[in-house]
Protein backbone atom coordinates (compact mmCIF):
# COMPACT_ATOMS: atom_id res chain seq x y z
CA UNK A 1 0.00 0.00 0.00
CA UNK A 2 1.04 3.62 -0.65
CA UNK A 3 2.43 6.15 1.89
CA UNK A 4 3.26 9.64 2.57
CA UNK A 5 5.05 11.03 5.08
CA UNK A 6 5.46 14.59 5.89
CA UNK A 7 8.70 15.12 8.89
CA UNK A 8 7.69 18.28 9.53
CA UNK A 9 5.18 18.81 11.97
CA UNK A 10 5.46 22.70 12.02
CA UNK A 11 7.39 24.95 10.18
CA UNK A 12 7.84 29.19 10.06
CA UNK A 13 8.81 31.57 7.61
CA UNK A 14 9.17 35.19 8.13
CA UNK A 15 7.67 37.41 5.02
CA UNK A 16 9.45 37.41 1.60
CA UNK A 17 11.81 34.82 2.84
CA UNK A 18 11.90 31.00 1.17
CA UNK A 19 10.39 27.98 2.84
CA UNK A 20 10.61 24.65 1.87
CA UNK A 21 8.55 21.46 2.90
CA UNK A 22 8.84 17.89 3.03
CA UNK A 23 7.47 15.20 1.56
CA UNK A 24 8.08 11.37 0.76
CA UNK A 25 6.37 8.76 -0.33
CA UNK A 26 6.15 5.07 -0.69
CA UNK A 27 5.26 2.91 -3.79
CA UNK A 28 5.72 0.26 -5.85
CA UNK A 29 3.56 2.19 -8.90
CA UNK A 30 5.78 3.91 -11.86
CA UNK A 31 2.62 5.99 -12.87
CA UNK A 32 0.75 8.07 -10.23
CA UNK A 33 0.13 12.00 -9.20
CA UNK A 34 1.56 13.85 -6.72
CA UNK A 35 -0.41 16.96 -4.96
CA UNK A 36 0.24 19.98 -2.50
CA UNK A 37 -2.92 20.90 -0.72
CA UNK A 38 -3.61 24.45 1.59
CA UNK A 39 -5.94 24.08 4.28
CA UNK A 40 -6.30 27.27 6.10
CA UNK A 41 -8.45 28.19 9.16
CA UNK A 42 -11.58 28.12 6.81
CA UNK A 43 -11.25 23.98 6.32
CA UNK A 44 -11.22 24.89 2.25
CA UNK A 45 -8.84 22.60 1.07
CA UNK A 46 -7.03 23.85 -1.88
CA UNK A 47 -4.62 22.87 -4.27
CA UNK A 48 -1.51 24.45 -4.79
CA UNK A 49 0.48 22.32 -7.17
CA UNK A 50 0.49 18.87 -9.11
CA UNK A 51 3.12 16.66 -10.81
CA UNK A 52 3.05 13.61 -12.81
CA UNK A 53 5.04 11.08 -12.01
CA UNK A 54 5.75 11.00 -16.02
CA UNK A 55 7.38 14.18 -16.40
CA UNK A 56 10.51 14.78 -15.20
CA UNK A 57 10.25 18.56 -15.27
CA UNK A 58 9.40 20.00 -11.99
CA UNK A 59 5.89 21.95 -11.51
CA UNK A 60 5.70 25.62 -10.92
CA UNK A 61 2.68 27.50 -10.09
CA UNK A 62 3.94 31.37 -9.60
CA UNK A 63 5.61 31.56 -6.30
CA UNK A 64 5.08 27.63 -5.44
CA UNK A 65 7.23 24.73 -6.83
CA UNK A 66 8.29 21.23 -6.28
CA UNK A 67 11.46 19.38 -6.52
CA UNK A 68 10.13 15.91 -7.45
CA UNK A 69 13.03 13.32 -7.08
CA UNK A 70 11.20 9.86 -8.40
CA UNK A 71 14.08 7.22 -7.36
CA UNK A 72 14.31 9.27 -4.25
CA UNK A 73 10.28 8.98 -3.67
CA UNK A 74 10.64 12.50 -2.44
CA UNK A 75 8.11 15.82 -3.29
CA UNK A 76 9.25 18.79 -1.39
CA UNK A 77 7.13 22.09 -1.66
CA UNK A 78 9.32 25.45 -2.13
CA UNK A 79 7.31 28.37 -0.95
CA UNK A 80 9.10 31.72 -2.23
CA UNK A 81 8.42 35.44 -1.43
CA UNK A 82 6.14 33.85 1.36
CA UNK A 83 3.06 36.15 2.39
CA UNK A 84 0.95 36.27 5.24
CA UNK A 85 -1.99 34.25 3.02
CA UNK A 86 0.15 31.40 2.45
CA UNK A 87 -0.09 30.68 6.68
CA UNK A 88 -2.16 27.24 6.66
CA UNK A 89 -1.99 23.41 7.02
CA UNK A 90 -0.32 21.94 3.83
CA UNK A 91 -0.78 18.42 2.74
CA UNK A 92 1.24 16.41 0.59
CA UNK A 93 -1.16 13.82 -1.56
CA UNK A 94 -0.51 10.68 -3.47
CA UNK A 95 -2.80 9.42 -6.32
CA UNK A 96 -2.56 6.16 -8.02
CA UNK A 97 -3.35 6.57 -11.88
CA UNK A 98 -5.97 5.28 -12.23
CA UNK A 99 -7.51 2.08 -13.70
CA UNK A 100 -3.65 0.43 -11.96
CA UNK A 101 -3.55 -2.59 -10.59
CA UNK A 102 -7.22 -1.92 -9.40
CA UNK A 103 -6.63 0.73 -7.58
CA UNK A 104 -9.03 3.66 -7.18
CA UNK A 105 -8.41 7.54 -8.14
CA UNK A 106 -8.74 8.01 -4.35
CA UNK A 107 -6.16 10.81 -2.36
CA UNK A 108 -3.89 9.50 0.42
CA UNK A 109 -2.52 12.21 2.36
CA UNK A 110 0.33 12.92 4.74
CA UNK A 111 -0.16 14.07 7.90
CA UNK A 112 0.51 17.38 7.39
CA UNK A 113 2.51 20.23 8.14
CA UNK A 114 1.56 23.64 9.42
CA UNK A 115 3.11 27.10 8.25
CA UNK A 116 3.35 30.16 10.39
CA UNK A 117 4.15 33.47 8.35
CA UNK A 118 6.03 35.78 10.47
CA UNK A 119 6.00 39.85 9.54
CA UNK B 1 -13.73 23.19 -11.59
CA UNK B 2 -16.27 21.92 -9.29
CA UNK B 3 -18.28 24.05 -6.95
CA UNK B 4 -19.14 22.03 -4.00
CA UNK B 5 -21.80 22.90 -1.41
CA UNK B 6 -21.62 21.34 1.33
CA UNK B 7 -24.45 20.92 4.43
CA UNK B 8 -24.43 21.43 7.38
CA UNK B 9 -21.30 23.40 7.65
CA UNK B 10 -21.23 22.20 11.41
CA UNK B 11 -23.28 20.95 14.26
CA UNK B 12 -23.08 19.87 17.98
CA UNK B 13 -24.85 16.67 18.31
CA UNK B 14 -25.74 14.16 21.09
CA UNK B 15 -24.49 11.07 21.35
CA UNK B 16 -26.50 7.97 20.16
CA UNK B 17 -28.51 10.18 16.99
CA UNK B 18 -26.89 10.15 13.57
CA UNK B 19 -26.32 13.08 11.12
CA UNK B 20 -26.84 13.59 7.31
CA UNK B 21 -24.14 15.79 6.08
CA UNK B 22 -25.20 16.84 2.04
CA UNK B 23 -23.02 17.26 -0.53
CA UNK B 24 -24.00 19.34 -3.90
CA UNK B 25 -21.96 19.41 -7.05
CA UNK B 26 -22.43 22.15 -9.96
CA UNK B 27 -22.00 19.52 -12.36
CA UNK B 28 -22.22 15.75 -12.53
CA UNK B 29 -19.27 13.71 -11.75
CA UNK B 30 -18.80 10.19 -11.47
CA UNK B 31 -17.17 9.83 -8.63
CA UNK B 32 -17.39 11.30 -5.51
CA UNK B 33 -15.61 10.66 -2.03
CA UNK B 34 -16.10 11.08 1.77
CA UNK B 35 -13.21 12.31 3.95
CA UNK B 36 -12.66 12.37 7.69
CA UNK B 37 -10.35 14.29 9.14
CA UNK B 38 -9.85 14.15 13.14
CA UNK B 39 -8.57 16.63 14.63
CA UNK B 40 -4.95 17.45 14.36
CA UNK B 41 -5.07 14.85 12.26
CA UNK B 42 -4.88 14.19 8.44
CA UNK B 43 -7.47 13.47 6.14
CA UNK B 44 -8.48 9.62 5.93
CA UNK B 45 -10.78 8.18 3.26
CA UNK B 46 -14.49 6.90 4.30
CA UNK B 47 -16.05 5.42 1.00
CA UNK B 48 -16.32 6.29 -2.54
CA UNK B 49 -20.19 6.70 -3.78
CA UNK B 50 -20.86 5.89 -6.83
CA UNK B 51 -24.07 6.49 -8.73
CA UNK B 52 -26.15 3.50 -9.29
CA UNK B 53 -24.44 1.33 -6.87
CA UNK B 54 -23.47 0.29 -3.28
CA UNK B 55 -20.79 2.82 -2.05
CA UNK B 56 -16.59 1.17 -1.90
CA UNK B 57 -15.84 1.85 1.81
CA UNK B 58 -12.17 1.18 3.30
CA UNK B 59 -10.91 -0.18 5.08
CA UNK B 60 -12.08 0.45 9.47
CA UNK B 61 -15.41 1.89 7.76
CA UNK B 62 -18.33 0.20 7.38
CA UNK B 63 -22.18 1.15 5.81
CA UNK B 64 -24.23 0.85 8.95
CA UNK B 65 -22.24 3.22 10.58
CA UNK B 66 -21.74 5.19 7.80
CA UNK B 67 -24.72 5.01 4.97
CA UNK B 68 -24.06 6.82 2.13
CA UNK B 69 -26.63 8.11 -0.69
CA UNK B 70 -25.80 8.51 -4.32
CA UNK B 71 -29.63 9.48 -5.88
CA UNK B 72 -27.84 11.18 -9.48
CA UNK B 73 -24.42 12.32 -10.24
CA UNK B 74 -25.21 15.81 -8.58
CA UNK B 75 -25.55 14.70 -5.21
CA UNK B 76 -24.73 12.63 -2.31
CA UNK B 77 -25.07 11.99 1.04
CA UNK B 78 -23.26 10.41 4.17
CA UNK B 79 -24.10 9.65 7.50
CA UNK B 80 -22.87 8.86 10.70
CA UNK B 81 -25.08 7.22 12.78
CA UNK B 82 -25.41 6.36 16.73
CA UNK B 83 -22.76 9.18 17.31
CA UNK B 84 -20.22 8.70 19.71
CA UNK B 85 -18.22 11.42 20.86
CA UNK B 86 -14.86 9.36 18.68
CA UNK B 87 -17.24 10.90 16.09
CA UNK B 88 -16.06 14.00 16.24
CA UNK B 89 -14.42 14.97 13.07
CA UNK B 90 -14.16 17.40 10.14
CA UNK B 91 -16.24 15.26 7.18
CA UNK B 92 -15.26 16.74 3.64
CA UNK B 93 -16.82 15.84 0.39
CA UNK B 94 -14.89 15.72 -2.49
CA UNK B 95 -15.00 15.07 -6.25
CA UNK B 96 -12.23 14.61 -9.04
CA UNK B 97 -12.31 16.75 -12.47
CA UNK B 98 -11.15 14.55 -15.69
CA UNK B 99 -7.83 15.86 -14.97
CA UNK B 100 -7.63 13.91 -11.86
CA UNK B 101 -7.41 17.94 -9.82
CA UNK B 102 -9.81 16.67 -6.39
CA UNK B 103 -12.09 19.73 -5.69
CA UNK B 104 -13.60 19.64 -1.92
CA UNK B 105 -16.58 20.93 -0.11
CA UNK B 106 -15.82 23.09 2.56
CA UNK B 107 -16.22 20.20 5.39
CA UNK B 108 -18.67 19.60 8.47
CA UNK B 109 -17.31 20.53 11.70
CA UNK B 110 -18.99 17.69 13.76
CA UNK B 111 -18.93 17.78 17.44
CA UNK B 112 -20.44 14.89 19.78
CA UNK B 113 -21.43 15.67 23.00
Amino acid sequence: AQTVTQSQPEMSVQEAETVTLSCTYDTSESDYYLFWYKQPPSRQMILVIRQEAYKQQNATENRFSVNFQKAAKSFSLKISDSQLGDAAMYFCAYRSELGYGGATNKLIFGTGTLLAVQP
Amino acid sequence: SAVISQKPSRDICQRGTSLTIQCQVDSQVTMMFWYRQQPGQSLTLIATANQGSEATYESGFVIDKFPISRPNLTFSTLTVSNMSPEDSSIYLCSVEAVNTEAFFGQGTRLTVV
